[in-house]
């Protein structure tokens, strides 16, 4: 257990109904990441927050998916009108920001299918 | 942006063997190269990590080696046990010093058998 949580652990959905996960990363941690893996691949790198603050979001995040980290703790990422090639892995990670160190401690994910 | 290859994709060894799984990845800029193992229904767990300044790491059985100029980096596993059987996966990150996102390779089924 890396300390890192996600909610729920499964989620099946029908096709067009929107979701919404819940990372709570380490406490002390101020950079949590969003990935997601297909079954097979490895995971691919979706967005990450510094404390509150959205810095990166790759083209592989739709304008149907949106993440948030209000708070600079937990963060959530809603899917909007899910589509069956949403199914897949969603990991959350985080990471202390301090000089050298990018160690990134993986949650048990949440698993998504769509139907 | 990154791009990282890793083979071989499945890998059976006879317990107390070595294993070895080799990644190259494509950004030169590219200086931190983690290791995880994932175990089935569970996220990645990091098991050895190594910066490009460093080339070789070792953790008990666990080694890592990186070859900058051929942008190649590997996993060693020495003496492995059933326990080892999972699927790795090996990253690259262009780290500034505090983290950034990982590239990650397809992943190695390895198989441990008694």
């Amino acid at each position: 257990d890396t300390g890192v949580s996600q909610d729920p652990r499964h989620k099946i959905t029908k096709r067009g109904q929107n979701v919404t996960f819940r990372c709570d990363p380490i406490s002390e941690h101020n950079r949590l990441y969003w990935y997601r893996q297909t079954l097979g691949q490895g995971p691919e790198f979706l967005t990450y927050f510094q404390n509150e603050a959205q810095l990166e979001k790759s083209r592989l995040l739709s304008d149907r998916f949106s993440a948030e980290r209000p708070k600079g703790s937990f963060s959530t990422l809603e899917i909007q009108r899910t589509e069956q090639g949403d199914s897949a892995m969603y990991l959350c990670a985080s990471s202390f920001l301090t000089s050298g160190r990018n160690e990134q401690f993986f949650g048990p994910g949440t698993r998504l299918t769509v139907l | 942006g990154e791009n990282v290859e890793q083979h071989p994709s499945t890998l059976s060894v006879q317990e107390g063997d070595s294993a070895v799984i080799k990644c190259t990845y494509s950004d030169s800029a590219s200086n931190y190269f983690p290791w995880y193992k994932q175990e089935l229904g569970k996220g990645p767990q990091l098991i050895i990590d190594i910066r490009s300044n460093v080339g070789e790491k070792k953790d008990q059985r666990i080694a890592v080696t990186l070859n900058k100029t051929a942008k190649h980096f590997s996993l060693h596993i020495t003496e492995t046990q059933p326990e080892d059987s999972a699927v790795y996966f090996c990253a690259a990150s262009f780290d500034p010093g505090g983290g950034n996102k990982l590239t990650f390779g397809t992943g190695t089924q390895l198989k441990v058998e008694l």
